[in-house]
């Protein structure tokens, strides 16, 4: 498997702030994370596939200058909400892939925007 | 358009017995199955998959049955224990993990 983690577990944020929301794999080096939203009752909906040294690649309607990720290390991937509203309140999920088909995900952040 | 589907929002069981949870598919470019447990504010955690060349696959109390014609995958627990309560959510993938598409999911609840 891997240790995927995410910081912070929840947060409140007013609208029209920008919030930054943090990925590590602990156990090994990733050069592919992806970052997932789920809506209460949903299913998770892939936002982006994050490439280390590259550009993120985003699925067709999430916006990339809304959503901006960083993958700066083999062990970070950041996304930062900017200019949030509250229907960006949701609940965000990263996962990493050892390059075989199963992902492993973090604990996921709880994103409120008042 | 929802490729993967779930279609028991909610399923509950006597601890001890079988729980049976279904899973279909649209896209026959599908190659590799996967389930995922998730409990509330966690990330999911993998449980089980299967490859489109097998029609099933076993792991302890889970077991993953595929019928490719029928583009349907199942996941068997037994014996269904309390701690076994939780969503489940299958997934597909084509060529690779960077796709991988999510069903609705199920909750299952165990009854002690």
């Amino acid at each position: 498997g891997a240790v995927v983690s995410q910081h912070p577990s929840w947060v409140i944020c007013k609208s029209g702030t920008s919030v930054k929301i943090e990925c590590r794999s602990l156990d090994f080096q990733a050069t592919t994370m992806f970052w997932y939203r789920q809506f209460p009752k949903q299913s998770l909906m892939l936002m982006a596939t994050s490439n280390e040294g590259s550009k993120a690649t985003y699925e067709q309607g999430v916006e990339k200058d809304k959503f901006l990720i960083n993958h700066a290390s083999l062990t970070l991937s950041t996304l930062t909400v900017t200019s949030a509203h509250p229907e960006d309140s949701s609940f965000y999920i990263c996962s990493v892939s050892r390059g075989t088909y199963e992902q492993y995900f973090g604990p996921g952040t709880r994103l409120t925007v008042t | 358009d929802q490729q993967v589907k779930q279609n028991s929002p909610s399923l509950s069981v006597q601890e001890g017995r079988i729980s049976i949870l279904n899973c279909d598919y649209t896209n026959s470019m599908f190659d590799y199955f996967l389930w995922y447990k998730k409990y509330p504010a966690e990330g999911p955690t993998f449980l089980i998959s299967i490859s489109s060349i097998k029609d099933k696959n076993e792991d302890g109390r889970f077991t993953v049955f595929l019928n490719k014609s029928a583009k349907h995958l199942s996941l068997h627990i037994v014996p269904s224990q309390p701690g076994d309560s939780a969503v489940y959510f299958c997934a597909a993938s084509k060529g690779g993990a960077n796709n991988l598409f999510f069903g609705t999911g199920t909750r299952l609840t165990v009854i002690p």
